[in-house]
């Protein structure tokens, strides 16, 4: 099973800062199936990226996806007041597995 | 634009079965896609279950499998969840969600329903 780790657990930024958010595979992701989600409170999670940097219909372009591998990057270029929410990374070439997730709060 | 819809008992008796249904509408389970289920203890992250396509194949979560049953009615336009001899620790809100193909991302989500299991 591949596991992923994400990092910061917290990250705490204020409206029009940048973030960036890691997750990291504990082997390589094939073919780079690796989504991000990104999930409100008491709301089912939305995807955001798929094939690591490929915006889901209707994404805002400010949030971008790279990485090949086992490491993998959703940046945010400017927080909007809507983007402060958990983000889960999802490997989907073997079996399907998430990683843990990152808070992004207001700071 | 596809659309899920969780039913099921909200509350389950420890060691007994717990059953979900997914209603689709907006899309024909016939026509193709993957149907699956995903859960989340409160204040946790999400666990994969399984799924399944509308022929019946199935895959599931290899931690779960002896547990899990996903099935199909094509006829009622729906898929079902049964996970046996539950705990506490299966205590979670339970996603059904669609992928377009086996090595695809979860693009469609119910909105969820919590499953408490107690005594």
């Amino acid at each position: 099973e591949i596991v992923l780790t994400q990092s910061p657990g917290t990250l705490s930024l204020s409206p029009g800062e940048r973030a960036t958010l890691s997750c990291r595979a504990s082997q390589s992701v094939s073919s780079s199936y690796l989504a991000w989600y990104q999930q409100k409170p008491g709301q089912a999670p939305r995807l955001l990226i798929y094939g690591a940097s490929s915006r889901a219909t209707g994404i805002p372009d400010r949030f971008s996806g790279s990485g090949s591998g086992t490491d993998f990057t959703l940046t945010i270029s400017r927080l909007e007041p809507e983007d402060f929410a958990v983000y889960y990374c999802q490997q989907y070439g073997s079996s399907l597995t998430f990683g843990p997730g990152t808070k992004v709060d207001i700071k | 634009q596809v659309q899920l819809q969780e039913s099921g008992p909200g509350l389950v008796k420890p060691s007994e079965t717990l059953s979900l249904t997914c209603a689709v509408s907006g899309y024909s389970i016939s026509s193709g896609y993957y149907w699956g289920w995903i859960r989340q203890p409160p204040g946790k992250g999400l666990e994969w279950i399984g799924s399944i396509y509308h022929s019946g194949s199935t895959y599931y979560n290899p931690s779960l499998k002896s547990r899990v049953t996903i099935s199909v009615d094509t006829s009622k336009n729906q898929f079902s969840l049964k996970l046996s001899s539950v705990t506490a620790a299966d205590t979670a809100v339970y996603y059904c969600a669609s992928r377009l193909w086996i090595a695809a991302p979860n693009d469609y989500w119910g909105q969820g329903t919590l499953v408490t299991v107690s005594s």
